[in-house]
C-alpha cells in the first residue's frame, strides 16, 4: 500500500499563506490524492481531492506535480479557527475504496 | 441536515461481553466504511461496504464483524471484544466511494 509522509508539525500566524507537503513516493495509478482535517475528538472531514495539475475549491487549493509523487495543500489566509491536523489520505479506487491515512500534520495557527 | 451518526458515543465494557455501534447516514450514500484510530498509527480501515448486503474486510477486520441490510445502516459488532480493541472508532460514509468522505462524529470504546 502506498505510504504517505507529512511534517510532525508547523506553526503560522493568522492571515498568512499555508502550504503542507505530502510525500507520496509508491502512488498508484489508481489512487487519488485527497486531504482531510480533524479537530480534537472529532471526525476528519474533507477538504480537497485530485488526481493531478491543480485543484482549487472555495477553502484551498491542491497543487500535484506531473509524476505524483508529492502534492501540496495550500490554505490562504489562515485563522485560529484552522488550527488542526491535516491529513493526506490516498484514496485507493476499485479496492475498497480505502483512504490510506498517515500520521498527520498538526497546524498551529497563533494571533 | 445531511449527517452520519454513531452511537454510543462513549462506551466502557468488559472483556467477552458482545457489543454493537451503530452508524447510520441519511444521505443515500452507497458506500460506508468502519475505520479505527490509534495513537502514532492513524486511521485504518476495518470493513467497508459498497452497498447493501456487500461488505468486504478492511485493513484490520480481526475481531470486528459488520452488516449492511439496509442503505443507510452499517452497524460494527464486536463478538467478544479484548482489551486491544480500545480504540477510536469512525464510521464513514461515501456517495460511491471514490470522492467524499463522510466521516461521523466518532465512538470511544474502552474494552477492560
Amino acid at each position: 500500500l502506498a505510504k504517505t509522509t507529512q511534517p510532525i508539525s508547523m506553526d503560522s500566524y493568522e492571515g498568512q499563506e499555508v502550504n503542507i507537503t505530502c510525500s507520496h513516493n509508491n502512488i498508484a495509478t489508481n489512487d487519488y490524492i485527497t486531504w482531510y482535517q480533524q479537530f480534537p475528538s472529532q471526525g476528519p472531514r474533507f477538504i480537497i481531492q485530485g488526481y493531478k495539475t491543480k485543484v482549487t475549491n472555495e477553502v484551498a487549493s491542491l497543487f500535484i506535480p506531473a509524476d505524483r509523487k508529492s502534492s501540496t495543500l495550500s490554505l490562504p489566509r489562515v485563522s485560529l479557527s484552522d488550527t488542526a491536523v491535516y491529513y493526506c489520505p490516498l484514496l485507493l479506487t476499485g479496492g475498497g475504496n480505502k483512504l490510506t491515512f498517515g500520521t498527520g500534520t498538526q497546524l498551529k495557527v497563533e494571533l | 441536515e445531511a449527517q452520519v451518526t454513531q452511537n454510543p458515543r462513549y462506551l466502557i465494557t468488559v472483556t467477552g461481553k458482545k457489543l454493537t455501534v451503530t452508524c447510520s447516514q441519511n444521505m443515500n450514500h452507497e458506500y460506508m466504511s468502519w475505520y479505527r484510530q490509534d495513537p502514532g498509527l492513524g486511521l485504518r480501515q476495518i470493513y467497508y461496504s459498497m452497498n447493501v448486503e456487500a461488505t468486504d474486510k478492511g485493513d484490520v477486520p480481526e475481531g470486528y464483524k459488520v452488516s449492511r441490510k439496509e442503505k443507510r445502516n452499517f452497524p460494527l459488532i464486536l463478538e467478544s471484544p479484548s482489551p486491544n480493541q480500545t480504540s477510536l472508532y469512525f464510521c464513514a460514509s461515501s456517495l460511491t466511494g471514490d470522492n467524499e468522505q463522510f466521516f461521523g462524529p466518532g465512538t470511544r470504546l474502552t474494552v477492560l
